[in-house]
């Protein structure tokens, strides 16, 4: 099955660009990745989903332009320009797996990010 | 617009069972897969359980399976989670999920509820 692996946290300056990431296990470069923002004290939000073309299908209701990825290799990539602060969240990739009974779906540890 | 309101979240010994709802609205609810992930605190986000559009098929992480019960009513707009056996390892919030696609038992979650918290602790 295939892992979800993201550094623990990032900061970016308030105006300047960050760049997350989310790096498949090996043998699964061909994967599709769902990032979600999660602000404190709140749910879930769906960002965007990413393959190796980029992005798949539509942005999340209300996520802003800043907000693009890019998808190579077994990395999957959220950057987020002009940063602000409402930007200031936990990001988490979550990525769908199998078929029949043995279907689940994986997310990685999360990225927390600090706009400086 | 789509709203998911979940219930039930309380302080629990181990060893003890709880029932968690979720209640949906904005959307055919019987057209939809739903889903339970749930986030310790602190802690990232761990899928937890599926359920069919109509009920007919679950699944479950690993840590849940022969614990927890998933179920639906589709008459009431409603989710359910049965919590057997609770352990402290059960302490977390809980989420309900909506997929996108109609139909699919897996997509991205394009809405979520607030959370219900539970606490597992003697």
């Amino acid at each position: 099955q295939p892992v979800l692996t993201q550094p623990p946290s990032a900061s970016a300056s308030l105006g300047a660009s960050v760049t997350l990431t989310c790096t498949l296990s090996s043998g699964y470069s061909n994967y599709m990745v769902d990032w979600y923002q999660q602000r404190p004290g709140k749910g879930p939000r769906f960002v965007m989903r990413v393959g190796t073309g980029g992005i798949v299908g539509s942005k999340g209701d209300g996520i802003p332009d800043r907000f693009s990825v890019l998808g190579s290799g077994l990395n999957r990539y959220l950057t987020i320009k002009n940063i602000q602060e409402e930007d200031e969240s936990d990001y988490h990739c979550g990525a769908d797996h199998g078929s029949g009974s043995n279907a689940f779906y994986v997310f990685g540890p999360g990225t927390k990010v600090t706009v400086l | 617009e789509v709203q998911l309101v979940e219930s039930g979240g309380v302080v629990i010994q181990p060893g003890g069972s709880l029932r968690l709802s979720c209640a949906a609205s904005g959307f055919t609810f019987h057209d939809y897969a739903m889903h339970w992930v749930r986030q310790a605190p602190g802690k990232g986000l761990e899928w937890v359980s599926l359920i069919t559009w109509d009920g007919g098929s679950a699944y479950y992480v690993d840590s849940v399976k022969g614990r927890f019960t998933i179920s639906r009513d589709n008459s009431k707009n409603s989710l359910y989670l049965q919590m057997n056996s609770l352990t402290t390892e059960d302490t977390a919030f809980y989420y309900c999920a909506k997929p996108r696609a109609i139909g699919a038992r897996f997509d991205y979650f394009d809405s979520w509820g607030q959370g219900a918290l539970v606490t597992v602790s003697s």
